[in-house]
């Protein structure tokens, strides 16, 4: 079965500094796509970055990055200076053909 | 039509009645996806659309569900007899592309419908 791994509930930086979340994840594929997305309160998913399993370079959007460790099976997102409009839950999620199989999240909180 | 639409935002209903949501997508997208979110989690997925025929559908889609999408445009997800597990998110999103895998082209997502059975 495909599983995606969110380990922490919950995380809180200081605004314009960086923070790290963390995703593990597994299947069986040799081709697949990894999604990092964005949940602002009481408003809708949002894409935040997307990476191809078969590339070896880390995708990156602005201030967002991600560290892919396809042997290890892990997929962490940073964000670079950090600003209030990036609270939010952020979900990791895998692809599986037409469906996407989704982490619990992980609640971000920004202080300023 | 800058995005996902769903109607309704809130439904609250009495355990036993039956729903009906609405799903409008982005309008040249073809593929049409349900989600279900409990409060905590991330979105399961429910079943999947490929202009007017559902391709997919989950275990967690029980015969008290059932979903449409005629002539390829808006989608409908309906629930009989709600239970109070029932009780979530209903998320509804779409993604263009002919490919035969959805990850070419981003979903994009609707606000959601959320559901209380009392």
């Amino acid at each position: 079965a495909q599983t995606v791994t969110q380990s922490q509930p919950e995380m809180s930086v200081q605004e314009a500094e960086t923070v790290t979340l963390s995703c593990t994840y597994d299947t069986s594929e040799s081709d697949y796509y990894l999604f990092w997305y964005k949940q602002p309160p009481s408003r809708q998913m949002i894409l935040v970055i997307r990476q191809e399993a078969y590339k070896q370079q880390n995708a990156t959007e602005n201030r967002f990055s991600v560290n892919f460790q396809k042997a290890a099976k892990s997929f962490s997102l940073k964000i670079s200076d950090s600003q209030l409009g990036d609270a939010a839950m952020y979900f990791c999620a895998l692809d599986s053909n037409y469906q996407l199989i989704w982490g619990a999240g992980t609640k971000l909180i920004i202080k300023p | 039509d800058t995005g996902v639409s769903q109607d309704p935002r809130h439904k609250i209903t009495k355990r036993g009645q039956n729903v009906t949501f609405r799903c409008d997508p982005i309008s040249e997208h073809n593929r049409l996806y349900w989600y279900r979110q409990t409060l905590g989690q991330g979105p399961e997925f429910l079943t999947y659309f490929q202009n007017e025929a559902q391709l997919e559908k989950s275990r967690l889609l029980s015969d008290r569900f059932s979903a449409e999408r005629p002539k390829g445009s808006f989608s409908t997800l309906e629930i009989q007899r709600t239970e109070q597990g029932d009780s979530a998110m209903y998320l509804c999103a779409s993604s263009s592309g002919t490919s035969g895998r959805s990850s070419y082209n981003e979903q994009f997502f609707g606000p959601g419908t959320r559901l209380t059975v009392l």
